[in-house]
């Protein structure tokens, strides 16, 4: 069984600038959702992606956006980057879209705003 | 909202010793889970233990184990017999049927030789 894979693991980028992040899901996982988490803080939830639909969406502007291909691999994508955009960007699977199902989460990825 | 609130930043504990982690947290609904993640230095978050809410009986895995007290909103994790690899951010999270799940702030827990 393959786990929830993320690349890259680092990315440096500078103001203004946009950014892909991409997010491969655990095998016969069909949700994918995502978090950023900030030095020292806990994650935050930016939304979930389920069958290729956005399934919710959490506090975020809309230049955070995403994309969920039809294996159900994912893409973050942020326009526009700010410099409080550098955090640890996480993405989860899970087998449904139910909060029972619990979300399995990758290594993440490492986004510095300069 | 639903808030999730973790009180200790820090603590650390003797390896072999016993220590519990505390965790409140709030919300309107009668139906939901909790979790425990572990996020060791540098390192992916990792399922530690899960509680559903419609459960009474306290979650158990090994050497992690759940007090959950859902009339205090109250879900506090006991480590047993802690070992050096216990050493991790420890945060614990909450979700409901909206798909949106909280997380606290975390406890950086060290286990010390």
């Amino acid at each position: 069984e393959t786990g929830v894979t993320q690349s890259p693991t680092h990315l440096i980028k500078t103001r203004g600038q946009q950014v892909t992040l991409r997010c491969s899901s655990q095998s016969g996982h069909n949700t994918v959702s995502w978090y950023q988490q900030a030095l020292g803080q806990g994650p935050q939830f930016i939304f979930q992606y389920y069958r290729e639909e956005e399934n919710g969406r959490g506090n975020f502007p809309p230049r955070f956006s995403g994309l969920q291909f039809p294996n159900y691999s994912s893409e973050l994508n942020v326009n526009a980057l700010e410099l409080d955009d550098s955090a640890l960007y996480l993405c989860a699977s899970s087998l449904e879209t139910s909060g029972r199902d619990t979300q399995y989460f990758g290594p993440g990825t490492r986004l510095t705003v300069l | 909202a639903q808030t999730v609130t973790q009180s200790q930043p820090e603590m650390s504990v003797q390896e072999a010793e016993t220590v519990t982690l505390s965790c409140t947290y709030d919300t309107s609904e009668s139906n939901y889970y909790l979790f425990w993640y572990k996020q060791p230095p540098s390192r992916q978050m990792i399922l530690v233990i899960r509680q559903e809410a419609y459960k009474q009986q306290n979650a158990t895995e090994n050497r992690f184990s759940v007090n959950f007290q859902k009339a205090a909103k109250s879900f506090s994790l006991k480590i047993s017999d802690s070992q050096l690899g216990d050493t991790a951010m420890y945060f614990c999270a909450f979700i409901d049927n909206n798909n949106d799940m909280r997380f606290g702030a975390g406890t950086r827990l060290t286990v010390k030789p």
